[in-house]
């Protein structure tokens, strides 16, 4: 496959901890985007990471890129009962997007209050 | 914040039937696009549209889809003859260059076949 694949598939964590959410992928990309999906809603874009970057913040989201590994890691830190959702991971291609997206499966996250 | 608009937000339709999914794209976004998500799986993508045709799309999309923008503001989605494996929640998207920034979803239409 050469679609991202999240892992962990399912995350609960405490209010107030962090949590580390990761991404492996099989073909270069031109950037790496995470998506955050409520339950039965859209997709809300969180952050994208270019081929050439290393590490990106975002209020309280870390993201980190390993091309050599291919891989990313999204941190949340502080984490809020209002954090509970999926998370995907989607790359876009060398070609810039030119066939879109590829998601992967998603992490489920659950804080507990 | 500008948003993507998806119209309904829930279609049930009988198996054969034509079903048009509608969207309405952020006003200066070029690209559009179309996903879907079956029930527990990943996010799919069907097709991308630039310039008023279709700039790639995936296997899914195959004969039985067509995608149009009739007016220079809706976007829409055509499945002719529905089957029951279509029922997914379907997302439209747009964005301003290609992939390289982030895409701009809708809140998706879910599409029930019975």
């Amino acid at each position: 496959s050469q679609q991202g694949e999240e892992d962990p598939q399912a995350l609960s964590i405490q209010e107030g901890e962090n949590a580390t959410m990761n991404c492996s992928y099989k073909t270069s990309i031109n950037n790496l985007q995470w998506y955050r999906q409520n339950s039965g809603r859209g997709l809300v874009h969180l952050i994208l990471i270019r081929s050439n970057e290393r590490e990106k913040h975002s209020g309280r989201l870390r993201v980190t890129l390993d091309t050599s590994k291919k891989s990313s890691s999204l941190l949340i830190t502080a984490s809020r009962a209002a954090d509970t959702a999926s998370y995907f991971c989607a790359r876009v291609g060398i070609g810039g997007g030119a066939d879109g997206l590829t998601f992967g499966k998603g992490t489920h996250l659950i804080i507990q209050p | 914040e500008p948003e993507v608009t998806q119209t309904p937000s829930h279609q049930v339709t009988q198996m054969g039937q034509e079903v048009i999914l509608r969207c309405v794209p952020i006003s200066n976004h070029l690209y559009f696009y179309w996903y879907r998500q079956i029930l527990g799986q990943k996010v799919e993508f069907l097709v991308s549209f630039y310039n008023n045709e279709i700039s790639e799309k995936s296997e899914i999309f195959d004969d039985q889809f067509s995608v149009e923008r009739p007016d220079g503001s809706n976007f829409t989605l055509k499945i002719r003859s529905t089957k029951l494996e279509d029922s997914a929640m379907y997302f439209c998207a747009s964005s301003i260059p290609r992939g390289r920034y982030g895409y701009t979803f809708g809140s998706g239409t879910r599409l029930t076949v019975v």
